[in-house]
């Protein structure tokens, strides 16, 4: 069965600050990858997604994710940390063909002044 | 274009009650997922809907069904609910096509039993 770790609940930045969150997945078929974002009160917001092709991709906000089979990861990047960021982050993965989603346990981005 | 609505927001139910969600998907959706958000449990895949059939199931009991409409709308029924149960519930549509277009949440119910 397909999983996902995502390593730190909660992660802390200083604006401007490198925002790097990890993602792992366990599957023999690289599956399809996707990061969302959970504001209070509100649903899941999707930030990017891998399919197939490029294995850097570029999402919404100026954030990032590098697809590495090698490494079975999948980590959000952004160069430069925004107190807006500050919000829950889901890694999901699906299978091929299905659209149920696994999620990750999230982790909880803080953004200081 | 409207996203996935969500009806009703908030709702409380005691112990043994039943309740229904419902879900309205983005306009030309045909498939319906919901999942379950806890502190303790994270996001779980309820189960998803296609063309007013069930495609996939979690791991959830009996208690937790759905159903989808000839226009996609689907609902959620818990029947028998339990402390337990108390939880956000979310919906996500997407076009289901085999394509895996990426899935688009609602706002989600949030579900307190009392």
């Amino acid at each position: 069965a397909q999983s996902v770790t995502q390593l730190g609940s909660h992660v802390s930045v200083s604006e401007g600050a490198l925002v790097l969150l990890r993602c792992n997945y366990s599957s023999s078929v690289p599956p399809y990858l996707f990061w969302y974002v959970q504001y209070p009160n509100q649903g899941l917001q999707l930030l990017l997604k891998y399919t197939t092709g490029a294995t850097l991709v570029k999402g919404i906000n100026g954030f990032e994710a590098e697809f590495k089979k090698s490494e079975t990861s999948f980590h959000l990047t952004k160069p430069s940390a925004h107190m807006s960021d500050a919000a829950e982050y889901f890694c999901a993965v699906s299978e091929r063909d299905t659209d149920k989603l696994i999620f990750g346990t999230g982790t909880r981005l803080q953004v200081f002044p | 274009k409207a996203g996935v609505t969500q009806t009703p927001r908030y709702l409380i139910k005691t112990r043994g009650q039943q309740v229904t969600l419902s879900c309205s998907p983005i306009s030309g959706h045909r498939s319906v997922s919901w999942y379950q958000q806890t502190p303790g449990q994270g996001l779980q895949f309820l189960f998803e809907y296609f063309s007013e059939t069930q495609r996939n199931k979690g791991n959830f009991p009996g208690r937790f069904s759905g159903r989808q409409f000839s226009n996609s709308r689907s609902e959620m029924n818990v029947s028998t609910l339990e402390l337990g149960d108390s939880a956000l519930y979310l919906c996500a549509s997407s076009l289901g096509d085999g394509t895996n277009q990426p899935q688009h949440f609602g706002d989600g119910t949030r579900l307190s039993i009392l």
